[in-house]
């Protein structure tokens, strides 16, 4: 089955801490996985791929298939990092599953 | 960057009227489009596949005579909620993919209230 998991639907930090956002997959095939962000009244859009081994805004998410893995990480969380973050999995015929979405909320 | 607009941004529609929502590609064309809806601080729920040009493609428990999906050019698809119920109340959203790229570009989304 194609599924995609996000374990936490809200992750609280403080300012200045490191953040790490989970993600599982489930897949047969070779997997072409995506984080977006949803900013507050914004449009979701792409945060990362893990194709292009970027790093955007301070993030970075390492695929690890042993273990089913693209957790996104960032050394030092911004409050300007709050927002929604949902892990993406590419399913062929241009067809993308999300995670349930993890809200991140960075304090002050 | 691609560009997908979504008209109208918000509309409010009595019990047992239709209403269209429109998606369109600004800079780009987009033989598939997606539409999603998305509850109060949940997931996106993939509802359908739209296909320029053929029949759209329904997830599993969407009903496809209570959300219509035409995809009449390369540039646009629309999603009308027929017969809408308090229930349908929701926010949705459509994407659309860069055929170069497994990428989605999102619209700004279309939050429906049925009263």
């Amino acid at each position: 089955a194609q599924r995609v998991t996000q374990p936490e639907k809200l992750l609280s930090v403080f300012k200045g801490a490191p953040v790490e956002l989970k993600c599982n997959y489930s897949y047969s095939g070779s997997p072409e996985l995506f984080w977006y962000v949803q900013y507050s009244r914004q449009r979701l859009q792409l945060l990362l791929r893990h194709i292009s081994r970027e790093s955007i805004k301070g993030f970075t998410a390492d695929l690890n298939k042993g273990e089913t893995s693209f957790h996104l990480k960032k050394p030092f969380a911004q409050e300007e990092d709050s927002a929604m973050y949902y892990c993406a999995l590419f399913t062929g015929g241009f067809k993308t599953i999300f995670g349930a979405g993890t809200r991140l909320f960075v304090k002050a | 960057g691609a560009v997908v607009s979504q008209h109208p941004s918000w509309v409010i529609c009595k019990s047992g009227t239709s209403v269209k929502i429109e998606c369109r590609s600004l800079d780009f064309q987009a033989t598939t489009m997606f539409w999603y809806r998305q509850f109060p601080k949940q997931s996106l729920m993939l509802m359908a596949t739209s296909n320029e040009g053929s029949k759209a493609t329904y997830e599993q428990g969407v009903e496809k005579d209570k959300f219509l999906i035409n995809h009449a050019s390369l540039t646009l698809s629309t999603l009308t909620v027929t017969s809408a119920h308090p229930e349908d109340s929701s926010f949705y959203i459509c994407s659309a993919p860069v055929s170069y790229s497994y990428e989605q570009y999102f619209g700004p989304g279309t939050r429906l209230t049925v009263t």
